[in-house]
């Protein structure tokens, strides 16, 4: 039983265009949330994480928005290159142990 | 950000043989590491999290005398996958968590594994 549901599992965006994916949880344990990128035949790469205590966090063209009380997170990709096409997985984590619990991952294609 | 170095990248290997991966922490301490495995198009399924000087704790469902894992060092797990068959075909991928930078998990760049 996947414990963060990630959507949707594709998009297309026009060069420029922003890119949004959703991620949703149940666990309120959960108190640390990454998404990573990943290129074909690559490991997952950190682009950004955040923790329940803020509700947006930025980092160049990647933002993370945090719900807490719908227990929702989305990454936002704005002015999407061609560069930006890969896999992107959520995940969260609860303190101890550390183990992440993955979304599903969006493929994100950009079109020059 | 901190690297994880996976080494080797790709090898093949035949049926009944045994390939060992291994997975290095290159600046920084991880007393945790963990080992995953992914099909194409598919996301990560957690394996087992390898922990320095103990036994590593393996996920429901995987073998643990078909995966053997050992975290000798605090900068050095191996996977070892033994008596091969090609459904063990796959990517593996490791991760390592740093306790110097909040406990931020990194990942190596993955194995590729062949069973022929």
């Amino acid at each position: 039983q996947q414990q963060v549901k990630q959507s949707p599992q594709s998009l297309i965006v026009q060069k420029g265009g922003i890119s949004i994916i959703n991620c949703a949880y149940e666990n309120t344990a959960f108190d640390y949330f990454p998404w990573y990128q990943q290129f074909p035949g690559k490991g997952p790469a950190l682009l950004i994480a955040i923790r329940p205590d803020v509700s947006e966090k930025k980092e160049g063209r990647f933002t993370i928005s945090f719900n807490k009380s719908a227990k929702q997170f989305s990454l936002h990709i704005m002015d999407s290159q061609p560069g930006d096409s890969a896999t992107y997985f959520c995940a969260a984590n609860q303190g101890r142990g550390y183990k992440l619990s993955f979304g599903a991952g969006t493929t994100v294609t950009v079109r020059a | 950000g901190a690297v994880v170095s996976q080494h080797p990248s790709r090898v093949i290997c035949k049926s009944g043989t045994s390939v060992k991966i291994e997975c290095r922490s290159l600046d920084f301490q991880a007393t945790t590491m963990f080992w995953y495995r992914q099909f194409p198009k598919k996301s990560l399924m957690l394996m087992a999290t390898s922990n320095e000087g103990s036994k590593a704790t393996y996920e429901q469902g995987v073998e643990k005398d078909k995966f053997l894992i050992n975290h000798a060092s605090l900068t050095l797990s191996t996977l070892t996958v033994t008596s091969a068959h090609p459904e063990d075909s796959s990517f593996y991928i490791c991760s390592a968590r740093d306790q110097t930078r909040g406990n931020t998990i990194y990942f190596g760049e993955g194995s590729w594994l062949t069973v022929v």
